[in-house]
């Protein structure tokens, strides 16, 4: 799976949004973009993924490049509760054949900090 | 979203025992699961990959006689560290991405909330 470069650490003013890059510049045309988080002490939560289109859910909108060689994660209105640590995680689809199939691996992630 | 749930959140086991985690997939069928473990400020480290029903696969550099993995059934997989020592003290998270009763693929993994193990 391509490796991902994200800043180690970010801070955000609340109600502001959360802008969080990731630069993932060797990603195959096969593999998904995928943002997990993780607050402290607790499992990591699932947030969005995508391929190449921009995506957008309850939680969070995911922007990728037209070359996809980086994303942005937007939390539009952050508050102290998405205070975590935010995972950028570059993985082969899940219906694709390979050892690393369905396999994420997490690098270090940006340090999210929401202030008042 | 799916929910996956772990057993026990907290142990303290005594060196030399051995300590059993349970991993259960709440809503759907998990086809596959991963036990994953994270040390003090560091990420998740990926130990092992299980697929329903067969042997685990471990990620190099993971003793799997000492931790070992069943996953006999779509909703649970168990992880025992045997002959525990201090320095297996850590976070052990499990996953898991498999289908919903209707059918439907789950493709996203979805984390369990991790159990501490202390070894004194």
């Amino acid at each position: 799976d391509a490796k991902t470069t994200q800043p180690p650490s970010m801070d955000c003013a609340e109600g502001r949004a959360a802008n969080l890059p990731c630069n993932h510049s060797t990603i195959s045309g096969n593999e998904y973009v995928y943002w997990y988080r993780q607050i402290h002490s607790q499992g990591p939560q699932y947030i969005i993924h995508g391929l190449k289109n921009n995506e957008t859910n309850e939680m969070a909108s995911l922007i990728i490049t037209e070359d996809r060689k980086s994303s942005t994660l937007i939390l539009p209105h952050a508050t102290l509760r998405d205070t975590a640590v935010y995972y950028c995680i570059v993985r082969v689809a899940a219906n694709a054949g390979g050892t690393s199939y369905g396999k994420l691996t997490f690098g270090q992630g940006t340090i999210l900090t929401v202030h008042p | 979203g799916a929910v996956v749930s772990q057993h026990p959140s907290r142990v303290i086991c005594k060196s030399g025992t051995s300590v059993k985690i349970e991993c259960r997939s709440l809503d759907f069928q998990a086809t596959t699961m991963f036990w994953y473990r994270q040390f003090p400020k560091k990420s998740l480290m990926l130990m092992a990959t299980s697929n329903e029903g067969s042997k685990a696969t471990y990620e190099q550099g993971v003793e799997k006689d000492k931790f070992l993995i069943n996953h006999a059934s779509l909703t649970l997989s168990t992880l025992t560290v045997t002959s525990a020592h201090p320095e297996d003290s850590s976070f052990y998270i499990c996953s898991a991405r498999g289908q919903r009763t209707s059918g439907r693929a789950i493709y996203e993994q979805y984390f369990g909330p991790g159990t501490r193990l202390t070894v004194t």
